[in-house]
C-alpha cells in the first residue's frame, strides 16, 4: 500500500521567501513521484515528476523537489516565491511506471503575503 | 485546446436523482482515470481504463457509480440515486501510452441538494 503526508496544509510566505512544502511517502515499491499544483476551481497542473533518475527534479515556474530515499521524502521548494505562486499544491505517489492510479497527500495551501 | 476536457463543469441536482459527466480525454491518450476530490481534500482515486476496458476500481466506487469508456475515446461517469455525500468535484486525467503521467481536466462539481 501507498501514502503520502503533507505536513502543513496551510504555509504561509511573504513575496520573494524561500517556499518549502513537505511531502514524506510510504511505498512497499520504488515510487514514482509527482508534485501537482491546483489554482481555484481548477484541475490539476504537473509541476514535476521524480522517475528514479536524477534525485534533484527541476520543474516548472522555477520549483524543484529532491527524492531523498533515506527519509522518505520529496520536499517542493522554490527560492523566492511569487504572488502568482498562491495554490494548492498536491504530493503524489504511484507504484510503478506502467501508469497506474495516483495515491495524493491532503495538500498544502501556499499563501504568499506581499 | 487539445487538453482534457469535462462537461458539464458545474451540476446541481436534488437527492435521489440520477447524473452523468462526460470526460474528452487528449487525443491518442489510451489511459484515462476518474478520481473525486472532496472540499479541503486530496484527489481519490475512483477507476481506471486502458482504452476500452476498466482495469481497476476504488472501494469508493459503490454499486450507484458506473464508469464506461465504450469506445476507448470518451468515458462516462454516471451517478445514481445521488445522495449529498456525493457533493465532490469530479475529476478525470488521461495518460499516452508508455508515460507516467497524467493530464487532468478541470473537473466537474457537483452539488446535491
Amino acid at each position: 500500500a501507498q501514502s503520502v503526508t503533507q505536513l502543513g496544509s496551510h504555509v504561509s510566505v511573504s513575496e520573494g521567501a524561500l517556499v518549502l512544502l513537505r511531502c514524506n511517502y510510504s511505498s512497499s515499491v520504488p515510487p514514482y513521484l509527482f508534485w501537482y499544483v491546483q489554482y481555484p476551481n481548477q484541475g490539476l497542473q504537473l509541476l514535476l515528476k521524480y522517475t528514479s533518475a536524477a534525485t534533484l527534479v527541476k520543474g516548472i515556474n522555477g520549483f524543484e523537489a529532491e527524492f531523498k530515499k533515506s527519509e522518505t521524502s520529496f520536499h517542493l521548494t522554490k527560492p523566492s516565491a511569487h504572488m502568482s505562486d498562491a495554490a494548492e499544491y498536491f504530493c503524489a505517489v504511484s507504484r510503478n511506471n506502467a501508469g497506474n492510479m495516483l495515491t495524493f497527500g491532503g495538500g498544502t495551501r501556499l499563501m504568499v503575503k506581499p | 485546446d487539445t487538453g482534457v476536457s469535462q462537461n458539464p463543469r458545474h451540476k446541481i441536482t436534488k437527492r435521489g436523482q440520477n447524473v452523468t459527466f462526460r470526460c474528452d480525454p487528449i487525443s491518442e491518450h489510451n489511459r484515462l482515470y476518474w478520481y473525486r476530490q472532496t472540499l479541503g481534500q486530496g484527489p481519490e482515486f475512483l477507476t481506471y481504463f486502458q482504452n476500452e476496458a476498466q482495469l481497476e476500481k476504488s472501494r469508493l466506487l459503490s454499486d450507484r457509480f458506473s464508469a464506461e469508456r465504450p469506445k476507448g475515446s470518451f468515458s462516462t461517469l454516471e451517478i445514481q440515486r445521488t445522495e449529498q455525500g456525493d457533493s465532490a468535484m469530479y475529476l478525470c486525467a488521461s495518460s499516452p501510452p508508455s508515460v507516467n503521467e497524467q493530464f487532468f481536466g478541470p473537473g466537474t462539481r457537483l452539488t446535491v441538494l
